[in-house]
């Protein structure tokens, strides 16, 4: 089954540090991948995605995430996290088809302390 | 654009009531995405439609759940003889063929 792994359910930084939040996926073929991002009470915001081409992809708010095949991985990067990137973060995917419908994994929730 | 628009934010009802929600997508978009998305959870898909037709149902939209987008632009989502287990937050979204899906903010739907 076409699914979404986030290892980690709870990450806590610093501000000012770097931050990796992963992302595993299982498809058949290549999927197109998401980051969305929300806030307490909110909706998701797109940070970034990955259809096809090159593999390290640039997205809002100085994020950035990685595709490696061989890994079946999606990791999302910041080299300097700000207070106000504290958040829950979703990694989510779909297959080729007509329907855009997106299978989500079950969040990274980020802490960034002073 | 501006974006996809929920209400209402949040609605309280007793069980066994009936509620409707309310989406308004982006106006160029043909497509409409029900998700609904529980504490400590990422949202789970529940209904697609491109225009006005429904093409997909979750197994999670159990016959108390209907949704429906009568003209091809806002949807409405029912859920008849709510249940506690109803409480959750539920998230439309919209897309057209060459865009992502934007969410709204959300209906949060409590049930006591």
């Amino acid at each position: 089954a076409q699914s979404v792994t986030q290892p980690d359910i709870h990450i806590t930084v610093s501000e000012g540090a770097s931050l990796e939040l992963r992302c595993n996926y299982s498809y058949g073929a290549t999927p197109y991948l998401f980051w969305y991002v929300q806030s307490p009470g909110q909706g998701l915001q797109l940070l970034l995605k990955y259809f096809s081409g090159d593999t390290l992809v640039q997205g809002i708010k100085g994020f950035e995430a990685e595709f490696k095949r061989s890994q079946s991985s999606f990791n999302l990067r910041k080299p300097s996290v700000h207070w106000s990137d504290a958040a829950e973060y979703f990694c989510a995917g779909r297959g080729g088809g007509s329907n855009y419908k997106l299978t989500f994994g079950k969040g990274t929730l980020l802490t960034v302390n002073p | 654009d501006t974006g996809v628009s929920q209400n209402p934010r949040h609605k309280i009802t007793k069980r066994g009531q009936n509620v409707t929600f309310r989406c308004d997508p982006i106006s160029e978009h043909n497509r409409l995405y029900w998700y609904r998305q529980t504490l400590g959870q990422g949202p789970e898909f529940l209904t697609y439609f491109q225009n006005e037709a429904q093409l997909e149902k979750s197994r999670l939209l159990s016959d108390r759940f209907s949704a429906e987008r009568p003209k091809g632009s806002f949807s409405t989502l029912e859920i008849q003889r709510t249940e506690q287990g109803d409480s959750a937050m539920y998230l439309c979204a919209s897309s057209s063929i060459d865009s992502p899906l934007h969410f709204g903010n959300g209906t949060r739907l409590t049930v006591t």
